[in-house]
């Protein structure tokens, strides 16, 4: 496809169940990135990649995520144990390296 | 402490007016800013940016402003459109880290 592709685009989870949310970047491009958005907030930082290296993880809020980027296309961001406050839209974005992100649709994670 | 600031959470303007959005960061390391517009459900779109060498960028109806010594940028749609209604987000790379930094977004809304 042309754009970054997301999903599930919704998910519903109970408290302290383990979530998977898939990213699916533009073909060729280096760069790919993680943000969290709280409803009326804009997105924030999670995590980096550089092909499968992940350059930082500084935004991530605490040990229960957990980002991959195995073969430096498909992401996955893993949520252990989810909680209330990790209900949220989560939003992948890729670059070729710093250039401009174009993100995807988002996944909205509800925890109940 | 939030580093880039959209004061203005929404904002009515006329169909065939100009609109005007406003954004101040504090980090004087930021050295690109975006403009980003979202549609409910989607994900953020890249409409325009700016470096931080320069004070001007033109791209059709959209002028992005940028003003490094008082920190503020602004983005001037002409003629607004309806379609043009949407939440805006300024956005803001470099400044120490490698994803961007947000502002919280402002909602356009262009009456007909």
């Amino acid at each position: 496809g042309a754009g970054v592709s997301q999903s599930p685009r919704y998910k519903v989870a109970k408290r302290g169940q383990d979530v998977a949310l898939r990213c699916d970047p533009i073909s060729g491009h280096v760069s790919l990135f993680w943000y969290q958005q709280a409803l009326g907030q804009g997105p924030e930082f999670l995590t980096y990649f550089q092909n499968e290296a992940q350059l930082d993880k500084s935004g991530l809020p605490s040990d229960r995520f957990f980002a991959e980027r195995p073969e430096g296309s498909v992401s996955t961001l893993k949520i252990q144990r989810t909680q209330q406050e990790d209900s949220a839209v989560y939003l992948c974005a890729s670059s070729y390296f710093q250039n401009i992100q174009y993100f995807g649709a988002g996944t909205r994670l509800s925890v109940l | 402490d939030q580093q880039v600031k959209q004061n203005s959470p929404s904002l009515s303007v006329q169909e065939g007016r100009i609109s005007i959005l406003n954004c101040d960061y504090t980090n004087s390391m930021f050295d690109y800013f975006l403009w980003y517009k979202k549609y409910p459900a989607e994900g953020p779109t890249f409409l325009i940016s700016i470096s931080s060498i320069k004070d001007k960028n033109e791209d059709g109806r959209f002028t992005v402003f940028l003003n490094k010594s008082a920190k503020h940028l602004s983005l001037h749609i002409v003629p607004s459109q309806p379609g043009d209604s949407a939440v805006y987000f300024c956005a803001a790379r470099g400044g120490g880290a490698d994803g961007l930094t947000f502002g919280k977004g402002t909602h356009l809304i262009i009456q007909p």
